[in-house]
């Protein structure tokens, strides 16, 4: 089975904060994906890597950027965490050239004070 | 880009009864569609896709067919139970590219 494993569950921040959010795949997937889960909104794209050191701004990019320096771990970061970036944030990695499966981790719900 | 359109936003069904959600999607080059389901307090799972070269798929209680003439795809599922209650997502290629599309989900609720 595949395996997504986020970092952490929950987290609490404070506002200005850095944060780095951490998410590692275990199938040796090339594609990983971060997103943002809002009730109303479904999931929206912020950050997607193709490959090692690779990466393409998703649809809300704006205050997020991340960094892949190794195939199975995929971060995102928060240069200075705002309330507005209050939510929940799943990873997801697939394997395909292509639309294929995408595979998630359980989520960390962040709330920024 | 592609854009997925997903209705209800909630269902509420009792037990046994079948449950329907729709979706439209805008990019007529789309060929994959999948749903995922996602349980409280765990990320989504894909439950079953549908690729553009057929019209209907079927695993056990679930289906998934595709109207590719109206740019719609739906999920059936049948005799539902109550842990069939969760939020679900149907999502569409963006063109030539790795990344999808999802709908906004549908909470269902299966009562007893």
């Amino acid at each position: 089975d595949v395996k997504v494993t986020q970092s952490s569950r929950y987290l609490v921040k404070r506002t200005g904060e850095k944060v780095f959010l951490e998410c590692v795949q275990d199938m040796d997937h090339e594609n990983m994906f971060w997103y943002r889960q809002d009730p109303g909104l479904g999931l929206r794209l912020i950050y997607f890597s193709y490959d090692v050191k690779m990466k393409e701004k998703g649809d809300i990019p704006e205050g997020y950027s991340v960094s892949r320096e190794k195939k199975e771990r995929f971060s995102l970061i928060l240069e200075s965490a705002s309330t507005n970036q209050t939510s929940m944030y799943l990873c997801a990695s697939s394997l395909g050239q292509g639309a294929d499966i995408q595979y998630f981790g359980a989520g960390t719900r962040l709330s920024v004070l | 880009g592609e854009n997925v359109e997903q209705h209800p936003s909630t269902l509420s069904v009792q037990e046994g009864d079948s449950a329907v959600i729709k979706c439209t999607y805008s990019d007529s080059a789309s060929n994959y569609f999948p749903w995922y389901k996602q349980e409280l307090g765990k990320g989504p799972q894909l439950i079953i896709d549908i690729r553009s070269n057929v019209g209907e798929k079927k695993d056990q209680r679930i289906a998934v067919t595709l109207n590719k003439t109206a740019k719609h795809f739906s999920l059936h599922i049948t005799e539902t139970q109550p842990e069939d209650s969760a939020v679900y997502f149907c999502a569409a290629p963006r063109s030539n590219d790795y990344k999808l599309s999802f709908g906004a989900g549908t909470t269902v609720t299966v009562r007893a």
